[in-house]
């Protein structure tokens, strides 16, 4: 089975604009979970997606937004962009939603704010 | 809220010696699972071994096994035989149950630098 795969790998904007970033789960598994990796805050949850329900939510501010499409590959959206929203993006896929058996993650997109 | 607390931020080791990373965390539940995930310098985030609270034997996978104290909150992971591809960041993680098919929100530790040295 293909992996966890995330568009694009890369990205440069400006503060004040607004970016997409894709996430496409691996084949059959219906969780997305997006996070957030910086070098001073770590890893933190974004929020979940399953069956294009958000179902779990971390602690970010509105202009983070998602959404999951039937096929399950997942979009998050950050508008107004800041400096400090330069981070690696990691999304995870988890079968059925059961992320307990493990989460299953993506390459990341990295994302820096000039 | 639960907290993951990974404290030494930097470990070096001999290939082929043996390497105890250590773990704490803090939850106020009974019922929920707990990782190990491997980052190299790719940055691709892979588990590397994980455990569930209500078992009572520490999990093994290969080279990767763990001491799961639940009384003490404590999750370390030993590797044996360390490999030169062993050197990457590794992350211990909590997650609680909410139920089969209802479980998501990893909450990560600060996470601990591995440098396997030849």
């Amino acid at each position: 089975k293909a992996g966890v795969t995330q568009t694009p790998r890369y990205l440069i904007k400006t503060r004040g604009q607004q970016v997409t970033l894709s996430c496409s789960p691996i084949s059959g598994h219906r969780s997305v979970s997006w996070y957030q990796q910086t070098p001073g805050q770590g890893l933190q949850f974004l929020f979940e997606y399953f069956s294009e329900t958000q179902r779990n939510k971390g602690n970010f501010p509105g202009r983070f937004s998602g959404r999951q499409f039937s096929n399950s590959r997942s979009e998050m959206n950050v508008s107004t962009l800041e400096l400090g929203d330069s981070a690696l993006y990691l999304c995870a896929s988890s079968f059925q939603g059961r992320g307990e058996l493990g989460q299953f993650f993506g390459p990341g997109t990295r994302l820096t704010v000039l | 809220a639960q907290t993951v607390t990974q404290s030494q931020p930097e470990m070096s080791v001999q290939e082929a010696e043996t390497v105890t990373l250590s773990c704490t965390y803090d939850t106020s539940e009974s019922n929920y699972y707990l990782f190990w995930y491997k980052q190299p310098p790719s940055r691709q985030m892979i588990l590397v071994i994980r455990q569930e609270a209500y078992k009572q034997q520490n999990a093994t996978e290969n080279r990767f096994s763990v001491n799961f104290q639940k009384a003490a909150k404590s999750f370390s992971l030993k590797i044996s035989d360390s490999q030169l591809g062993d050197t990457a960041m590794y992350f211990c993680a909590f997650m609680t149950n909410l139920g089969a098919g209802a479980n998501s929100k990893l909450t990560f530790g600060k996470g601990i630098t591995l440098s396997v040295r030849p």
